[in-house]
Formats: C-alpha cells, sequence, structure tokens
C-alpha cells in the first residue's frame, strides 16, 4: 500500500516563491506525479519525477528524494491565476497511481 | 491536445436509481480509470481497465460496476445508487507505455437524494 501526505492549505503573496511538499511511503516506487486542479475544473499534469534530483520547466520546479520519500513542487514568481489545489500522486509498479489529499494554494495580491 | 470527455457536468438522482457516467477519450490510450474525489480523501480509485473488456477493480469497487466495449469508451455504473455516492467522479486515460501520464475529464458531479 501507499501513504502519501501533504499539507491541506497554504497561502503565499503574488510574485513570492512556495514550496509544497510530499511525504509517501510505498511499497515499489514507479515515479511521483504533480498535477494542478483548479475549482470545479480536472486535475492536469504538471511535472513527473522518477529519478533523484530536480525536474523545471519554467516557473514551475519538481524535486525528488527517493531514500527519504520525499518531493517538493515549488511555484516561483507566484501568479493569482496559480490558486489552485496540487495533487501530489506515486506511481507504483503495477503503474497505478494512488493520491494525495492535496493542498489548496491560495495567492494573495 | 488529449481530450477526454464525460457525459454530463452535474447529475441528480434518487436514491436507488441505475446510474450511467460514460466517459469518452480521443488519444487511443490503452488505460482508462475512474476516481471519486471527495473532500480531505483526495482521488480514489474505483476501477481501471487497460484494453477493452478488460477491467480490474481499484481501492473501492463496492457498489459499483464498469463496462469497457469498446477502447476509446469507459462507463461506470452504479447499480442502486446511495447517497454515501454523492461525490465528484473523474474518469482519466492514459498510454500503457512511457511516462504515461493520466489524463483527465471534467468530471461528473453526482448528487443522490
Amino acid at each position: 500500500g501507499q501513504n502519501i501526505d501533504q499539507p491541506t492549505e497554504m497561502t503565499a503573496t503574488e510574485g513570492a516563491i512556495v514550496q509544497i511538499n510530499c511525504t509517501y511511503q510505498t511499497s515499489g516506487f514507479n515515479g511521483l506525479f504533480w498535477y494542478q486542479q483548479h475549482a470545479g475544473e480536472a486535475p492536469t499534469f504538471l511535472s513527473y519525477n522518477v529519478l533523484d534530483g530536480l525536474e523545471e520547466k519554467g516557473r514551475f520546479s519538481s524535486f525528488l528524494s527517493r531514500s527519504k520519500g520525499y518531493s517538493y513542487l515549488l511555484l516561483k514568481e507566484l501568479q493569482m491565476k496559480d490558486s489552485a489545489s496540487y495533487l501530489c500522486a506515486v506511481r507504483d509498479r503495477y503503474n497505478m497511481l494512488t493520491f494525495g489529499g492535496g493542498t489548496r494554494l491560495m495567492v494573495k495580491p | 491536445d488529449v481530450k477526454v470527455t464525460q457525459s454530463s457536468r452535474y447529475l441528480v438522482k434518487r436514491t436507488g436509481e441505475k446510474v450511467f457516467l460514460e466517459c469518452v477519450q480521443d488519444m487511443d490510450h490503452e488505460n482508462m480509470f475512474w476516481y471519486r474525489q471527495d473532500p480531505g480523501l483526495g482521488l480514489r480509485l474505483i476501477y481501471f481497465s487497460y484494453d477493452v473488456k478488460m477491467k480490474e477493480k481499484g481501492d473501492i469497487p463496492e457498489g459499483y460496476s464498469v463496462s469497457r466495449e469498446k477502447k476509446e469508451r469507459f462507463s461506470l455504473i452504479l447499480e442502486s445508487a446511495s447517497t454515501n455516492q454523492t461525490s465528484m467522479y473523474l474518469c482519466a486515460s492514459s498510454f500503457n507505455e512511457g511516462r504515461n501520464e493520466q489524463y483527465f475529464g471534467p468530471g461528473t458531479r453526482l448528487t443522490v437524494t
């Protein structure tokens, strides 16, 4: 089985940097995904990590440490439109995803 | 662009009714999934399918069944709807190989009264 923890809510200021953490315990790690979900909309894919290290994609970066069971999503130069829920999901060796409860990020002016 | 569509955005049904939720994807994905999303519980997998006519139970299959007669279409069936099945239902699809990230439909908010 898998257990995934991420903070329930975070607040940050427009233009700032925010880091959303995700810790996991898994039997058979095969990759970690981050999704963004605006209220009332479908989750959309943001990033994928399967090896240790940092993956950068524009204003968004995601980091993975497999030995620590830890990932974070880093959002730079925050914009109001970044207000959304951010979902951490771990894939197991059977290619099944287990999702964390999501972190609701509120960006304030 | 990958497109996953769901038959309804909002649905209201009565307890005991049989409910069909339809999902269609246009990217020739092998895998299709049904999740429900509830506050504080995240997305939980109900059923998935990795090929036509194949289905596997997820974490919470009780009270649900599925059908996949064509590759592009995956249906979720609530045999006898109950109030505890009031939820947001999300369909997703993915390839079998590579990064195979899942692409989600817009969701169906089902209310059972």
